[in-house]
């Protein structure tokens, strides 16, 4: 099946500081990614939709200037967390659907644990 | 709005059947998908139901109701490999595109 990739998969930051996070569909071609959140115990809560070449779409209560996202092609989309607090680690998960698979399914990434110190 | 409800935790035997239920309510209905996580991990995709009826999959199946908001999801002759989340998620069709929405999950621990 497809391959969604995410880089790092952990990462530590001290408060106050950006970090940034890429997702890459490894073997095929995504117009659409997705950013997702968990907190522990959790489920997954959408952040935000993530179109190639366009402003991402942003759900309601999330702050688009603090979590910038960039889908500048068709298999990268980089999640960017500024000025981060203790409050933003989680674990962060992005998914891309295969055009080729008739949008049916959707592929998620395997994650990447942000800790912010 | 959008609302899903599925059981938080639920126990098995291994080799045993379990049948884990999600309620939904939600506008511009385009799809049903099961995921399966384990601790730590990204989800794992099972199944999809976008008419109603079963899907059958190997040991899992999952079933459809779109007039009564309502799914299953089948998992036969549990493993204790089994024992994780399983996550119940919506497709809406809201603002020009797709998007999955997660129920909060079902902890299902299987015992020997």
């Amino acid at each position: 099946g497809a391959v969604v990739s995410q880089h790092p998969s952990w990462v530590i930051c001290k408060s106050g500081t950006s970090v940034k996070i890429e997702c890459r569909s490894l073997d095929f071609q995504a117009t659409t990614m997705f950013w997702y959140r968990q907190f522990p115990k959790q489920s997954l809560m959408l952040m935000a939709t993530s179109n190639e070449g366009s402003k991402a779409t942003y759900e309601q209560g999330v702050e688009k200037d603090k979590f910038l996202i960039n889908h500048a092609s068709l298999t990268l989309s980089t999640l960017t967390v500024t000025s981060a607090h203790p409050e933003d680690s989680s674990f962060y998960i992005c998914s891309a659907r295969d055009l080729r698979a008739g949008d049916a399914e959707q592929y998620f990434g395997p994650g990447t644990r942000l800790t912010v110190t | 709005g959008q609302n899903i409800d599925q059981p938080t935790e639920m126990t098995a035997t291994e080799g045993a059947i379990v049948q884990i239920n999600c309620t939904y309510q939600t506008s511009g209905f385009n799809g049903l998908f099961w995921y399966q996580q384990h601790a730590g991990e990204a989800p794992t995709f099972l199944s999809y139901n976008v008419l109603d009826g079963l899907e059958e999959k190997g040991r899992f199946s999952s079933f459809l109701s779109r007039s009564k908001g309502y799914s299953y999801l089948l998992l036969k002759e549990l493993q204790m490999k089994d024992s994780a989340s399983y996550l119940c998620a919506v497709r809406s069709f809201s603002g020009g595109y797709n998007k999955l929405i997660f129920g909060a999950g079902t902890r299902l621990a299987v015992h020997p």
